[in-house]
């Protein structure tokens, strides 16, 4: 079965572009997660969907973020304009919305900006 | 204030060398406890869950326990393959929001 697909998978870019990264969850979950990763914070909860509607989005730094999910099995988040603080680790994990229910992450997009 | 503490950050261990990880928490309201393994390069796996102290499951070498304040994970006569990062993490009241352990890299050399 394939698990959670991300695109792209590394991604350079200069300040001040923007970034959009891409997020496939699997066939049948109905929740989805964007995360970001640092050495120095480790893994934190950006937003989440569930049936595609957005939930949580009190982690999104700022305004320069944001995410949709136009449907089931397609995700977006957006950076504009993009600044070197951005540099990181971008998960997406999707979830059966039922209890108990283990969260499956993509294997990331390695952000830079330079 | 972290909610969740990893100990201890890192860990070196000779093959066969058992020990044990582990993740205290401060919040009420416990929904999950989960442990991931994190291999450089790739995405969390998923482990286990948890739901209530007392709670343990198993897997080959590992073993997770829950107690009212912390989990551990026990690994039994690690191989250098089990090496990696293995992350904490838990859901609280009705959110599937995961709040996540700094991580504790373990290295296993053969």
């Amino acid at each position: 079965d394939a698990g959670v697909i991300q695109s792209p998978r590394h991604e350079v870019t200069e300040m001040g572009q923007e970034v959009t990264l891409r997020c496939k969850p699997i066939s049948g979950h109905n929740s989805l997660f964007w995360y970001r990763q640092t050495m120095m914070r480790g893994l934190e909860l950006l937003i989440y969907f569930n049936n595609n509607v957005p939930i949580d989005d009190s982690g999104m730094p700022e305004d320069r973020f944001s995410a949709k999910m136009p449907n089931a099995s397609f995700s977006t988040l957006k950076i504009q304009p993009s600044e070197p603080r951005d540099s990181a680790v971008y998960f997406c994990a999707s979830q059966r919305l039922a209890v108990n229910q283990p969260q499956h992450f993509g294997d990331g997009t390695r952000l830079s900006i330079l | 204030e972290d909610q969740v503490t990893q100990s201890p950050e890192a860990l070196r261990l000779q093959e066969g060398e058992s020990s044990s990880l582990n993740c205290s928490y401060t919040v009420s309201g416990l929904r999950g406890l989960f442990w991931y393994r994190q291999d450089p390069g790739k995405g969390p796996e998923f482990l286990f869950t948890l739901y209530s102290a007392g709670e343990e499951k198993e897997k080959e070498r590992l073993k997770a326990t829950l107690t009212k304040k912390e989990s551990f994970l026990h690994i039994t006569a690690p191989k250098p393959e089990d090496s990696a990062t293995y992350l904490c993490a838990l859901t609280q009241g009705g959110s599937e929001k995961l709040v996540f352990g700094k991580g504790m890299k373990l290295t296993v050399n053969p």
